[in-house]
């Protein structure tokens, strides 16, 4: 079956700090793979993207890679801001899924001034 | 990309009480998505809506708990019935986009006393 496995949480990070956090995932077939967050009190949102192999997806600083050999879409970002507390979800679809995607268990990130 | 609005954002309820979420959406889509999400854990699929036909649920939802109406290409709602409070969570509506992107609503934050 499908699975996608996300870095354990919470992460606490102070201001301008490095991020990363880790994806892999199993697939029955040729994923997409998607990063999601969830702001608090909001539903989850598109944060980036990738679709076939060595993609690099990215927006609002955030860098993922998709990864066939170690089947990973690690999340990165160089200086993280208050303002990217939130939830992250990785996430995979199959065409063959009518839509829907297979979410992580997410990563609960808090940066501090 | 659609815009999903989705009410009541919350709720407090009583025991043994039912309550109807609603999820509309700003185009016409196939396959509506329900989510619960609870506390500090990730998503788990509730079912799947398809309009003109019965809504198809996942492993451990049963319909008398969960029945879902979808009359129109662009309207949907979900029932948690007889509730208890386990059943306090946070209810997600989605639907599927180009790309296999999901969609989110902003939730419904539910509390069974």
């Amino acid at each position: 079956g499908n699975s996608v496995t996300q870095m354990e949480g919470p992460v606490t990070l102070s201001e301008e700090a490095f991020l990363t956090i880790n994806c892999t995932y199993t697939a029955t077939g040729y994923p997409s793979l998607f990063w999601y967050v969830q702001y608090p009190g909001e539903g989850l949102q598109l944060l980036l993207k990738a679709t076939k192999a060595d993609d690099k997806g990215s927006n609002k600083g955030f860098e993922a890679t998709y990864r066939k050999e170690t089947t990973s879409f690690h999340l990165e970002k160089g200086s993280v801001q208050v303002s990217d507390s939130a939830v992250y979800f990785c996430a995979l679809s199959l065409n063959t899924n009518a839509g829907k995607s297979t979410f992580g268990d997410g990563t609960t990130l808090t940066v501090k001034p | 990309s659609a815009v999903i609005s989705q009410k009541p954002s919350r709720d407090i309820c009583q025991r043994g009480t039912s309550l109807t979420i609603q999820c509309q959406v700003d185009s016409q889509v196939t396959m509506m998505f329900w989510y619960r999400q609870q506390p500090g854990q990730s998503l788990t699929l509730i079912a799947t809506a398809n309009q003109g036909s019965e809504a198809t649920y996942e492993s451990g939802f049963v319909i008398d708990k969960f029945p879902i109406s979808r009359p129109n290409l662009t309207f949907s709602t979900l029932t948690v019935s007889n509730m208890s409070p386990e059943d306090s969570s946070i209810y997600l509506c989605s639907v599927g986009g180009a790309k296999n992107i999901q969609y989110f609503g902003a939730g419904t934050r539910l509390s069974v006393l």
